[in-house]
């Protein structure tokens, strides 16, 4: 079985500049989750899609960061403008809607310069 | 408020020797536990998931115990190896409409040689 893909495993950008990730969840799983994780902090969450349709998005900040997961199968997260403090890995994560199967991509290392 | 706290935050090992992690949560209403291995700079990987009616679980040289009673969960690695060196995170799923993953912020492991 495919695991969760995620693109491009690592990028490099100036503040201020724009920046996009691709998730590709496990085929058949409803839910998705896009975490930021910042270097010795445990993941947050920053938005949750069930099918196409957003469950949480209460951490997400909304001014910079957008996502969307327009037929419920990958998604894309996206930051513009960037700020040095957005330095992380951000990780995607699938599961079935009843909690099984809730895998981790290999995330996407982001440096903010 | 669902917490999840682990312990020790870092710890050192010889190589060959056992370890045993913590991890104490208050979480309501629970679903289950689960341990994860994060090599830095990659996406989690599961070692064990729990449910309310485990008590332990192995994985290989891994084994994970749960007393829902007390709330607590241990990780003990046996025969440690230079590869176990990573971030152990413990995460606890809340049942509540959909499920949510809340995230301990980790042991993180250095084994030596």
């Amino acid at each position: 079985e495919a695991g969760v893909a995620q693109s491009p495993r690592y990028k490099i950008i100036e503040k201020r500049q724009s920046v996009a990730f691709w998730c590709n969840p496990i085929s058949g799983h409803a839910t998705l989750y896009w975490y930021q994780q910042i270097l010795g902090q445990g993941p947050k969450l920053l938005i949750q899609f069930q099918n196409n349709g957003v469950v949480d998005d209460s951490q997400l900040p909304k001014d910079r960061f957008s996502a969307e997961r327009l037929k419920g199968v990958d998604s894309t997260l996206k930051i513009q403008p960037a700020k040095l403090e957005d330095s992380a890995v951000y990780l995607c994560a699938s599961s079935l809607l009843d909690n099984y199967g809730y895998t981790f991509g290999s995330g996407t290392r982001l440096t903010v310069v | 408020k669902n917490q999840v706290e682990q312990s020790p935050q870092s710890l050192i090992i010889l190589e060959g020797k056992n370890c045993t992690l913590q991890c104490n949560y208050t979480v309501s209403p629970f679903s289950n536990l689960r341990w994860y291995k994060q090599d830095t700079g990659r996406g989690p990987v599961s070692l064990t998931i729990m449910t309310f009616s485990e008590n332990t679980k192995s994985n290989g040289r891994y084994t994970a115990t749960l007393d829902a009673d007390t709330k607590q969960s241990s990780l003990h690695i046996t025969a440690s190896q230079l590869s176990d060196s990573a971030s152990y995170i413990c995460v606890v799923s809340v049942s509540s409409g959909t499920y949510k993953y809340i995230f301990g912020t980790g042991t993180r492991l250095k084994v030596l040689a």
